[in-house]
């Protein structure tokens, strides 16, 4: 079955203890993307990666890192977590490096910084 | 830049009657424009895309919306809700750079949509 998946799917910490959210994807796609969505903000994109080893910084990076070592995965990493950084995280993944592919998404990461 | 813009954070209508989920955007060139529906504790799923072809575009689940260029408008329609349809929408158009559409999505805030029995 075609899916993006995301580990974990909830995650409690606390401030500074550095976590890593895994996202992988079975449909050799070549575009990934990190997203946040926060309560009236809506969907805002954190990373991208064009292809492996291409990655760029989205709307806000502000606080995390990403890699893109294997096409099929696309870990978020945040060094050191803070409070603002609770959010549900999506990741995405589409066909193509750029175009108005699809993008087929993940099931979501609930994560809350104590 | 590209930007869409969601009126109305929260719908609701009875089993049976029309939905109409408002979104206008704002390009400067022809835009890409997508309907996502995000149902409870899942992540989002296409509902719709348009891609400059035809201005009406039928989706999954007996949605639909219109490309108005004159109204910069991509509302979402269906004719009859059902319970089933209650869940978050969102409105996103692709970015674009100088090399022209990326796959970066720009999202509306979301509306929520209530269907009462």
């Amino acid at each position: 079955e075609a899916q993006v998946t995301q580990n974990p799917r909830y995650l409690i910490t606390v401030t500074g203890k550095k976590l890593t959210v895994t996202c992988s994807q079975n449909m050799n796609h070549e575009y990934m993307s990190w997203y946040r969505q926060d309560p009236g903000l809506g969907l805002r994109q954190i990373y991208y990666s064009m292809n492996v080893e291409v990655t760029d910084k989205g709307d806000v990076p502000e606080g995390y890192k990403v890699s893109r070592k294997e096409k099929r995965n696309f870990p978020l990493i945040l060094e050191s977590p803070s409070p603002n950084q609770t959010s549900l995280y999506f990741c995405a993944s589409s066909p193509r490096g750029r175009g108005p592919d699809t993008q087929y998404f993940g099931p979501g990461t609930r994560l809350t910084v104590l | 830049a590209q930007s869409v813009t969601q009126l109305g954070s929260h719908v609701s209508v009875s089993e049976g009657a029309l939905v109409l989920l408002r979104c206008n955007y704002s390009s400067s060139v022809p835009p890409y424009l997508f309907w996502y529906v995000q149902y409870p504790n899942q992540g989002l799923q296409l509902l719709l895309k348009y891609t400059s072809a035809a201005t009406l575009v039928k989706g999954i689940n007996g949605f639909e919306a219109e490309f108005k260029k004159s109204e910069t408008s991509f509302h979402l329609t269906k004719p009859s809700a059902h319970m089933s349809d209650a869940a978050e929408y969102f409105c996103a158009v692709s970015d674009r750079d100088y090399g022209g559409a990326t796959n970066k999505l720009i999202f509306g805030t979301g509306t929520l949509l209530a269907v009462q029995p």
